[in-house]
């Protein structure tokens, strides 16, 4: 059973670009949560998806982020016009069942943004 | 606003000893906490989750207590490794989107 699968695993862009991150979770999982890493911060939650269905994007920028999980292939995290302070690590999680109280996240090997 | 600390950020032992993690949080009503690893420039490995409604969890050298009305978390690493060297990171999971709120992490070094 494959683990989260996240892709690319290091992205550069420079200023004004759009930087796309690509989530596969774990098989059987219909639940997936992004988190961000700041340099010498800690991860932070960004948003909350189901299948076709944004739960809680509470912690995201309400500018230039956005975020989708098709019914049919990865979560999409999307970075339109990326600035300097985007640069980070980004973490897509995937559990089985959202709101069960016993749920376990399992995380993914992060995308290391760099914008130029 | 659910807030996660760690002390100390960064902790120094040698090969061999016992050392505990501790992990504080300030909202008491989560659903589980979550005890991580990471290694530099790596992901997130789940170490331990305990649930609310538990009093510890134990995987190998590691054990996690939680007590929960008092905010607290301690971990545990019995007999350390110098592979054990590693960022430790402590995430309570509570809110609507039951997310999880993450500490800013232990960094330890085990030294040979």
């Amino acid at each position: 059973n494959a683990g989260v699968m996240q892709n690319p695993r290091h992205l550069v862009r420079r200023r004004g670009q759009e930087a796309r991150l690509r989530c596969s979770p774990m098989k059987g999982h219909s639940h997936v949560y992004w988190y961000r890493q700041l340099p010498e911060e800690g991860l932070k939650f960004m948003v909350y998806l189901q299948k076709e269905n944004i739960i809680d994007e509470s912690g995201m920028p309400k500018e230039r982020f956005s975020a989708e999980f098709p019914k049919e292939g990865p979560s999409i995290l999307r970075i339109q016009q990326v600035v300097r302070g985007d640069s980070a690590a980004y973490f897509c999680a995937s559990s089985p069942l959202g709101s069960a109280s016993y749920n376990e996240q399992f995380f993914g090997p992060g995308t290391r943004l760099t914008v130029l | 606003k659910q807030e996660v600390t760690q002390i100390p950020a960064a902790l120094s032992v040698p090969e061999g000893e016992n050392l505990v993690l501790n992990c504080s949080f300030t909202d008491s009503a989560i659903y589980n906490l979550q005890w991580f690893r990471q290694d530099p420039g790596k992901g997130l490995t789940s170490l331990l989750l305990i649930q609310s409604s538990q009093r510890e969890q134990t995987s190998g050298r590691l054990n996690a207590s939680l007590d929960k009305s008092s905010g607290r978390s301690t971990l545990y690493i019995a007999a350390s490794q110098p592979g054990d060297s590693a960022t430790y990171l402590c995430a309570v999971v509570s809110g609507s989107a039951r997310q999880l709120t993450f500490g800013s992490g232990t960094q330890l070094t085990v030294l040979p």
